[in-house]
């Protein structure tokens, strides 16, 4: 149980498109979700917060308007990358916590590698 | 506040060997820890994790003690194998902070056969 995915695995775009990642809770409700940034050989960095029907919560430096995340029910989460450019480029992983597991136990996804050309 | 300080790597380690990774903590509540793995190209997998002091999480011969006194969670497992080649991170989450989870900053481990 409390398996997460996320769609696409890999994508490669070019600079000013959009790109929309897709996270999803497969056997569990997920109420929150999290979204992370994690660049070659560091940590994760937790971009923003969403709880399922309410606007995401960034954390600070994270641009709301350029990565749009919505969060429309208790198994989805997607984020969109508006305009994309090469500075971008990064390994996107999203979490989730819910009717799964220990209380406040994250269980991750595989990520998704975006690469900006 | 709330922040996690681990290890650094990177370690290697010759088959069968003993691993220790370090990982000490600050929290201002009373916190969960957890070890997550992470192996090439692949998200985080929960590993173990410890819910208050004394306890001790363990999967697949890793284990780690949740110790306040030292405010410390160091991961050990007493023989590793080169399928245990990954990033490990040390992470907690506070309740206090809506179960935010802090990460430290990983610790990269290969093992030689």
């Amino acid at each position: 149980g409390a398996v997460v995915s996320q769609h696409p695995s890999r994508v490669i775009c070019k600079s000013g498109t959009s790109v929309k990642i897709e996270c999803r809770s497969l056997d569990f409700q997920a109420t929150t979700m999290f979204w992370y940034r994690q660049f070659p050989k560091q940590s994760l960095m937790l971009m923003a917060t969403s709880n399922e029907g309410s606007k995401a919560t960034y954390e600070q430096g994270v641009e709301k308007d350029k990565f749009l995340i919505n969060h429309a029910s208790l198994t989805l989460s997607t984020l969109t990358v508006t305009s994309a450019h090469p500075e971008d480029s990064s390994f996107y992983i999203c979490s989730a916590t819910g009717t799964s597991g220990a209380p406040g136990t994250q269980y991750f996804g595989p990520g998704t590698r975006l690469t900006v050309l | 506040g709330n922040s996690v300080t681990q290890m650094e790597g990177p370690v290697t380690l010759s088959e069968e060997a003993f691993l220790t990774i370090n990982c000490t903590y600050t929290a201002t509540g009373y916190p969960s820890l957890f070890w997550y793995v992470q192996y090439p190209g692949e998200g985080l997998q929960l590993l173990l994790k410890a819910t208050k002091a004394d306890d001790k999480g363990s999967n697949k011969g890793f284990e780690a003690t949740y110790r306040k006194e030292t405010t410390s969670f160091h991961l050990e497992k007493g023989s590793v194998q080169v399928s245990d080649s990954a990033v490990y991170f040390c992470a907690l989450s506070d309740r206090g902070t809506g179960n935010q989870f802090y990460f430290g900053t990983g610790t990269s481990l290969t093992v030689i056969p």
